[in-house]
């Protein structure tokens, strides 16, 4: 069973886009979302968090978060070439040392 | 700003091997995690270690793999025999015991290649 979906792309997108990227999961245990960034040969980089469901801002970046859906999605306003990297959602059940279960990553590239 | 660190950045040995990948997690934290991404899939979580103990491990950490933190700074993952399959990056993070979420923070990764 795959806890988490991710659509790999890759993605497209023009310079000032607005790009929405989205996970679907089948556990409804998680309560913990992330998304993270990765760049080529680097380590994954948090980005945002949220906890249950809801809506976070921080700058360009908005995560929301569907628990009766099971779906995640985080969205990038005015999108630049440096936003260009892999988008890896992640989730975990609790907090205590917890192992993180991550999609596969879309990876997106904005044009300038 | 701290940083996890790992070494060596690239690891190239024979199939059969044993092979330790070092990590240096955040001084202040507290929980240590070993991850690996094979090329092209996803993370895969490998262990959690906590009060010098594994906390949870996945179906992937079988006996073949061990974690140590031999001192006050480091924190090992060792392969005893490595197969070609091991071959992949291998991620080490650390997380604090405080906050809303025990974000974890990841290194720049260990490339194994086992040939």
């Amino acid at each position: 069973q795959k806890e988490v979906e991710q659509d790999p792309g890759p993605l497209s997108v023009p310079e000032g886009a607005i790009v929405s990227l989205n996970c679907t999961y089948s556990n409804s245990a998680f309560q913990y979302f992330m998304w993270y960034r990765q760049y080529s040969r680097k380590g994954p980089e948090l980005l945002m968090y949220t906890y249950s469901s809801g809506n976070k801002e921080d700058g360009r970046f908005t995560a929301q978060v569907d628990k009766s859906s099971k779906y995640i999605s985080l969205f990038i306003r005015d999108s630049q070439p440096s936003d260009s990297a892999t988008y890896l959602c992640a989730m975990s059940v609790g907090r205590t040392g917890n192992q993180f279960y991550f999609g596969t990553g879309t990876s997106l590239t904005v044009i300038p | 700003e701290p940083e996890v660190t790992q070494t060596p950045s690239h690891q190239v040995t024979q199939m059969g091997q044993e092979v330790i990948l070092r990590c240096v997690p955040i001084s202040n934290h507290l929980y240590f995690y070993w991850y690996r991404q094979i090329l092209g899939q996803k993370v895969e979580f490998l262990v959690s270690f906590y009060n010098n103990e594994i906390s949870e491990k996945s179906e992937i950490f079988d006996d073949q793999f061990s974690v140590e933190r031999p001192d006050g700074s480091n924190f090992t993952l060792k392969i005893r025999s490595t197969k070609l399959e091991d071959s992949a990056m291998y991620f080490c993070a650390s997380s604090t015991n405080t906050g809303v979420l025990r974000e974890q923070y990841f290194g720049p990764g260990t490339r194994l290649t086992v040939t």
